[in-house]
């Protein structure tokens, strides 16, 4: 089974300003890589697919970057209702999994 | 418009049998992949398995093989997830999620609790 390992675990940022976040695969997933965004009591939600596709409707200050086993989502300037959990998800061959989760808070 | 409906919160008990559901409307059911994730509580995502309803084709993560059962009725658009026994550490949401065409999860539905408690 493929480990997705996120760093860091909590990331504390002011509005407006750069959030840079990783996402680490134990062996390579190619480009197979997606960013969720979820927020307290809300289902996740699709923001970044192939590495670096936004998804339909998606800001343009989400951005996703990285092949093989080392990729990142980059929030250019953080908006208040960025601060959530973003998870990353591999999928190879239709089996998939999901890093642990980064926690963007208000600082 | 795509939507995912699941069906209710539910309480049990240890060792009850459950089956949950997840209907799909707005797309073609049979043409894309219906995914289950967990979240327990407090916690992250967990990737639990995946089907494809025009053929039953289902995967499991080695985490949750054996534990649970998915399976999908094309006639009604309806992806299930089941348990024959259930345990206090099944508590948890569980939210199904359609796999768009690179295997990530475009569409959620909006989650099932599932509370095991004697």
């Amino acid at each position: 089974e493929i480990v997705m390992t996120q760093s860091p675990a909590t990331l504390s940022v002011s509005p407006g300003e750069r959030a840079t976040l990783s996402c680490r695969a134990s062996q390579s997933v190619s480009s197979n890589l997606a960013w969720y965004q979820q927020k307290p009591g809300q289902a996740p939600r699709l923001l970044i697919y192939g590495a670096s596709t936004r998804a339909t409707g998606i800001p343009a200050r989400f951005s996703g970057s990285g092949s093989g086993t080392e990729f990142t989502l980059t929030i250019s300037s953080l908006q208040s209702e960025d601060f959530a959990v973003y998870y990353c998800q591999q999928y190879n061959n239709w089996l998939g999994t999901f890093g642990q989760g980064t926690k963007v808070e208000i600082k | 418009e795509v939507q995912l409906v699941q069906s209710g919160a539910e309480v049990k008990k240890p060792g009850e049998s459950l089956k949950i559901s997840c209907k799909g409307s707005g797309y073609s059911f049979t043409s894309y992949w219906i995914g289950w994730v967990r979240q327990m509580p407090g916690k992250g995502l967990e990737w639990m398995g995946i089907i494809y309803p025009g053929d039953s084709d289902t995967r499991y993560s080695p985490s949750f093989q054996g534990q649970v059962t998915i399976s999908a009725d094309k006639s009604i658009s309806t992806a299930y997830l089941q348990w024959s026994s259930l345990k206090a550490s099944d508590t948890a949401m569980y939210y199904c999620a359609r796999g768009g065409a690179m295997g990530h999860f475009d569409y959620w539905g909006q989650g099932t609790l599932v509370t095991v408690s004697s």
